[in-house]
């Protein structure tokens, strides 16, 4: 059975740091998904990574796939309060499976 | 920018009562999603959608649970018997190709 894991699962930083957000997966996958969300709100397409060595970057978030380590980290550049919300990996495997979600609360 | 729709945004109903659950997909996406979403914890996926049928259920997605698309535009969700713990987010996503677009949701509120 696949299983995600994230960690950490709660972050507070500082405006201005950086911080890396990492997700494990226990098989076999190509595509890995990062997704933001606000409270109360919907799930926001952030990345789409197919494949091993994939880097994505928008604004202060850059997303990165290693499927021989069964990795994706999510990087933060410089946190502003904006970042502050709920980020989950997704691994799509017969069926897509999300991590449990890390909090980030960006205090300036 | 088209996006997907879910109707209603909440609902509330009884124990053991059906509910159907609607959303319009993006109109020229092929997969369909339904997700739920217990309130404060992750995301689990109940079913994907291709061609008129269920291509992958989760182990959620149980006898109680039933998908259709009874037209050309609407993706819904029924279930069938309610109980307290279906309480919860339910999203439908669609794509067309591995970009999942959610829609809003609807909070289920079983009492």
């Amino acid at each position: 059975e696949l299983k995600v894991e994230q960690n950490p699962l709660f972050l507070s930083m500082q405006e201005g740091k950086n911080y890396t957000i990492y997700c494990n997966y226990s098989t076999t996958s190509d595509r890995l998904y990062w997704y933001r969300q606000d409270p109360g709100k919907s799930l926001e397409s952030l990345f789409v990574l197919l494949s091993n060595g994939a880097v994505k970057q928008e604004g202060r978030l850059m997303a990165s796939l290693d499927t021989k380590a069964r990795l994706s980290t999510l990087h933060i550049t410089a946190a502003v309060h904006d970042l502050s919300a709920t980020y989950f990996c997704a691994v799509d495997g017969n069926d897509m499976r999300f991590g449990a979600g890390t909090r980030l609360t960006v205090k300036p | 920018e088209p996006e997907v729709t879910q109707t209603p945004s909440h609902q509330v109903t009884q124990m053991g009562q059906e509910v159907i659950l609607r959303c319009v997909p993006i109109s020229n996406h092929l997969y369909f999603y339904w997700y739920r979403q217990i309130l404060g914890q992750k995301v689990e996926f109940l079913v994907s959608f291709y061609n008129n049928e269920i291509s992958e259920k989760s182990e959620i997605f149980d006898d109680q649970f039933s998908v259709e698309r009874p037209d050309g535009s609407n993706f819904t969700l029924k279930i069938r018997s309610t109980k307290l713990e279906d309480s919860a987010m339910y999203f439908c996503a669609s794509t067309s190709s591995y970009e999942q677009y959610f829609g809003p949701g609807t909070r289920l509120t079983v009492t």
